[in-house]
């Protein structure tokens, strides 16, 4: 069964300084991650996918298959990042169906 | 996004009564699914539906019935409310292959 670990229950970093939120995955398979973002009194949305290979606001997250892991960077944090964030899974080629993390809250403070 | 709805936003019960909470989504998406985001828990899977009248188990499903006669709503219903199952509940909807999640605001259920 596919399985989605994101130690950090709570993360706290300076305004300027570099952050990054880690993901671990078990699955045998050839997955597909995200990371989705819940802003506070706003819905979870999307902010990357690891097969778009883009930048979003600033966060980056590259997909080591090798360490099974797919952290979430950014170089420079703002206040305005400060949210849940969770790290999500989906077998490839079949259900839709998303495995999520347990999330990290990220605080930036200022 | 306007276009997945859940209601009611706020809901409290009483142990042991029937509850349902509903979704609607606008898109024509073919895939619904129900979440219940607790502290230290994250988001789990409750029940999901790749079509009109096809629905499977999620993580934990128990407790839990759901339907899906139309394409746009998937309704869920606790059948006798537990304690436990006092939580936030996410409703999302999905084009399929491999489209993101689009998540509607969420129902915060207490169950006294």
């Amino acid at each position: 069964a596919q399985r989605v670990t994101q130690p950090e229950k709570l993360l706290s970093v300076f305004k300027g300084a570099p952050v990054e939120l880690k993901c671990n995955y078990s699955y045998s398979g050839s997955p597909e991650l995200f990371w989705y973002v819940q802003y506070s009194r706003q819905r979870l949305q999307l902010l990357l996918r690891h097969i778009s290979r883009e930048s979003i606001k600033g966060f980056t997250a590259d997909l080591n298959k090798g360490e099974t892991s797919f952290h979430l960077k950014k170089p420079f944090a703002q206040e305005e990042d400060s949210a849940m964030y969770y790290c999500a899974l989906k077998r490839s080629g079949g259900s839709e169906k998303l495995v999520f993390g347990k999330g990290t809250k990220l605080t930036v403070n200022p | 996004d306007a276009g997945i709805t859940q209601s009611p936003r706020y809901k409290i019960t009483e142990t042991g009564r029937q509850v349902t909470l509903m979704c609607h989504q606008t898109w024509s998406h073919s895939y619904m699914f129900w979440y219940r985001q607790d502290l230290g828990h994250g988001l789990r899977l409750i029940y999901y539906s790749a079509a009109a009248d096809i629905t499977d188990k999620g993580e934990v499903p128990d407790g839990y019935v759901v339907s899906r006669s139309k394409t746009e709503n998937f309704p869920l219903t606790l059948e006798s409310a537990t304690r436990s199952q006092t939580s936030v509940y996410f409703c999302a909807s999905s084009g399929g292959s491999g489209s993101p999640l689009h998540f509607g605001n969420g129902t915060r259920l207490t169950v006294t």
